[in-house]
C-alpha cells in the first residue's frame, strides 16, 4: 500500500533554470497539498489542489511558481527561473475526500538546491 | 502575529520525565488542532488530534486544548530517546482550506 511518492528526492538547479517536482498521492486520495520547509521556519503552506482544480493558492508566490493536479498523473509543482532563495525542502501531502480531518499523509520531500 | 506559534526550543528532558510542548493560535475560528512529529530529515507524521476543549489521551501522549486561551499543548509521559524529534502544532485557519503549521519545537530526550 504505497504512500505519497515524491520525485525527485534531490534536485540541483542553477539560477534561472526550471524545477519540476512531482507528487503521486496515496491511492484514493483526491486532495493534494504542497508545503515548503526551510530550516528553523517550519512548514509553510503553498497550495491545495483537488483533481483539475486549485482550491487555495494563497501561499504560492505570485510569480514563477505554479501547481497542477491533472485528471491523470501526478501533481506537479513547477518553479521557473529558480533563484537561490528557492532552495528548500518541498513536501507534498494528500488526504482522503473527507475534508478537514487534519490527517495529511506526507511524502518524503523533494530537496531543491539552487547553485 | 503568526497564526500558530510555538517555542522553537530545543527542549531538553531526561529520559522518563514528562515533556510539555506548547502552542498558541490567533484564529478564534479554528476548531481542531493536530500534533505532528518530524524526525530529522524525514517527513511529518500525525500523532494526535484534538477537536474539543479538555484533554485527549493516547498511550503516553496527552493533547490539551483550551479555546478560551487559544492554547494547545502536548504532554509526553515517560519520555524516551526515540521521542527526540521536532513536534509541529497545526490547525485549520483562514476559513478552513489550509492546515497551518507552527515552526515546531525540537525535543531532546537525554539518557
Amino acid at each position: 500500500n504505497a504512500g505519497v511518492m515524491q520525485n525527485p528526492r534531490h534536485l540541483v538547479r542553477r539560477r534561472g533554470q526550471e524545477a519540476r517536482l512531482r507528487c503521486s498521492p496515496v491511492k484514493g486520495h483526491s486532495h493534494v497539498y504542497w508545503y515548503r520547509q526551510l530550516p528553523e521556519e517550519g512548514l509553510k503552506f503553498m497550495v491545495y489542489l483537488q483533481k483539475e482544480n486549485i482550491i487555495d493558492e494563497s501561499g504560492m508566490p505570485k510569480e514563477r511558481f505554479s501547481a497542477e493536479f491533472p485528471k491523470e498523473g501526478p501533481s506537479i509543482l513547477r518553479i521557473q527561473q529558480v533563484v537561490r532563495g528557492d532552495s528548500a525542502a518541498y513536501f507534498c501531502a494528500s488526504s482522503p475526500p473527507s475534508r478537514m480531518t487534519g490527517e495529511l499523509f506526507f511524502g518524503e520531500g523533494s530537496r531543491l538546491t539552487v547553485l | 502575529q503568526k497564526e500558530v506559534e510555538q517555542n522553537s526550543g530545543p527542549l531538553s528532558v531526561p529520559e522518563g520525565a514528562i515533556a510539555s510542548l506548547n502552542c498558541t493560535y490567533s484564529d478564534r475560528g479554528s476548531q481542531s488542532f493536530f500534533w505532528y512529529r518530524q524526525y530529522s530529515g524525514k517527513s511529518p507524521e500525525l500523532i494526535m488530534s484534538i477537536y474539543s476543549n479538555g484533554d485527549k489521551e493516547d498511550g503516553r501522549f496527552t493533547a490539551q486544548l483550551n479555546k478560551a486561551s487559544q492554547y494547545v499543548s502536548l504532554l509526553i509521559r515517560d519520555s524516551q530517546p526515540s521521542d527526540s524529534a521536532t513536534y509541529l502544532c497545526a490547525g485549520y485557519t483562514g476559513g478552513g482550506n489550509k492546515l497551518t503549521f507552527g515552526t515546531g519545537t525540537q525535543l531532546k530526550v537525554e539518557l
